[in-house]
């Protein structure tokens, strides 16, 4: 079980709004530190989508909207492609572990 | 363009050292403004961060991974190494070797590059 938790699947039509949650706690990003969020589609490394909470580096959709609030973090994807059926991670630093720490990933299917 | 590139064997044997190399190319490993790192993901455990280093050899390792993990670098050839001694099953995964955006805040890091990751398979 991962120190941050994502839902395993969530999924959408085309055209919809989704929401990807990850839930950690006052030793990661109730801390303050950043959360940032990976795409991998199968047989790829994952790719950044959101650093920094909420900026989405060149290239990115502008569809692709991340949040921080308490101790936890949300990635929006907003209308909804084909394309955006992949795996997604959020990424922030635990104090306890001494350790940068990824959630389980979030199964996206477009429907 | 940036490419990192991950090599070493495809299958280690339990109790072994495991030894994978990532080369740089299209930027120089001494640099002052990425990290350095690897990452693997298994089936089991997904993605875990192994460890990072910085060019003035500051080096940060998962404390999970309890003093088994060395990550070393050639600047010669523009390379740096992951060494992982007395492998186990639950050491099978996929590697990954990444770069890292030195940020104001060291904690605050993310990883902006990957390599295209190397399958390792322990054997019994």
């Amino acid at each position: 079980q991962s120190v941050l938790t994502q839902p395993p699947s969530v999924s959408g039509a085309p055209g919809q709004r989704v929401i990807i949650s990850c839930i950690g706690s006052s030793s990661n990003i109730g801390a303050g530190y950043d959360v940032h969020w990976y795409q991998q589609v199968p047989g790829a490394a994952p790719k950044v989508l959101i650093s920094g909470n909420t900026n989405r580096p060149s290239g990115v959709p502008d569809r692709f909207f991340g949040s921080k609030s308490g101790t936890s973090a949300s990635l929006a994807i907003t209308g909804l492609q084909a394309e955006d059926e992949a795996d997604y991670y959020c990424q922030s630093y635990d104090s306890d572990l001494s350790a940068w720490l990824f959630g389980g990933g979030t199964k996206l299917t477009v429907l | 363009q940036l490419q990192l590139q991950e090599s070493g064997p495809g299958l280690v044997k339990a109790s072994e050292t495991l030894s994978l190399t990532c080369s740089v190319s299209g930027g120089f490993i001494r640099t002052t403004s990425y990290y350095w790192a690897w990452i693997r993901q298994s089936p089991g455990k997904g993605l875990e961060w192994i460890g990072s280093f910085y060019y003035s050899a500051t080096t940060f390792y998962n404390p999970s991974l309890r003093g088994r993990v060395t990550i070393s670098i050639d600047t010669s050839k523009n390379q740096f190494s992951l060494r992982l001694t007395s492998v186990t099953a639950a050491d099978a995964a996929v590697y990954y070797c990444a770069r890292s955006p030195v940020e104001m805040a060291t904690n605050d890091n993310y990883f902006d590059a990957w390599g295209q990751g190397l399958l390792v398979s322990v054997s019994s």
